[in-house]
């Protein structure tokens, strides 16, 4: 099955500077990867996502790339604001059939003044 | 808000007691998941099911058990067996790509 690592567990920025979040998965079957924003006490909620027939996508302040050959992906965030601050998960896995899940271990970003 | 509703947002439970988690969807979506998450960690895998009376054990199924008598519910029962339930449980469905996540049920041993 699917294993997903991720890192940092946590990661403090100054407002304004950039972050970046690395996952690693397992299966090179998984053609899908999206990236979650959960914040305290609410729902995971998905931010981007990324096929495996495309190596970056950007939505504003957002972007995830995605290095297939390493088996790899990774979400930048950049002009970081406070409302930045929450817990993000990554997730790989092939669509169109009802895969196990797997998510990352999480990110705690906390975005400082 | 998501289709996907999960009762109740707090439980408290009794040492030694089983209680049941609702989810119910709305999404007409075959696979549904339960997640757990304590403090600072992330999402483990409890059960998950692919279609109607079909499931599977994830990472941490023990103490735990569900079941999947139609396409709109996927109910999980905490066990007496289960030595540490307090948590916060999370329950998701998928279509093809998105999953989609309820508001959580908060569980308390007391």
């Amino acid at each position: 099955g699917e294993n997903v690592e991720q890192h940092p567990s946590t990661l403090s920025v100054q407002e304004g500077d950039s972050a970046v979040i690395k996952c690693t998965y397992s299966d090179s079957a998984s053609n899908y990867f999206p990236w979650y924003k959960q914040e305290l006490g609410k729902r995971p909620q998905l931010i981007i996502d990324i096929r495996s027939n495309v190596g970056e996508k950007k939505d504003q302040r957002i972007a995830v790339t995605l290095n297939k050959t390493a088996k790899h992906f990774s979400l930048h965030i950049t002009e970081t604001q406070p409302e930045d601050s929450a817990v993000y998960f990554c997730a790989a896995y092939f669509t169109g059939t009802a895969s196990k899940l797997t998510f990352g271990t999480g990110t705690r970003l906390q975005v400082t003044l | 808000d998501g289709g996907i509703t999960q009762s109740p947002k707090y439980l408290f439970r009794k040492e030694g007691q089983n209680v049941t988690l609702s989810c119910e969807q709305n999404l007409n979506h075959d696979a549904m998941y339960w997640y757990r998450q304590d403090p600072g960690q992330g999402l483990r895998l409890i059960y998950y099911s692919q279609i109607v009376n079909d499931f599977q054990k994830g990472d941490i199924a023990e103490g735990y058990s569900v079941s999947r008598e139609k396409k709109e519910s996927f109910p999980l029962t905490v066990t007496s067996a289960q030595k540490n339930p307090t948590a916060f449980y999370l329950c998701a469905t998928k279509d093809t790509d998105e999953a989609f996540f309820g508001q959580g049920t908060r569980l308390t041993v007391v």
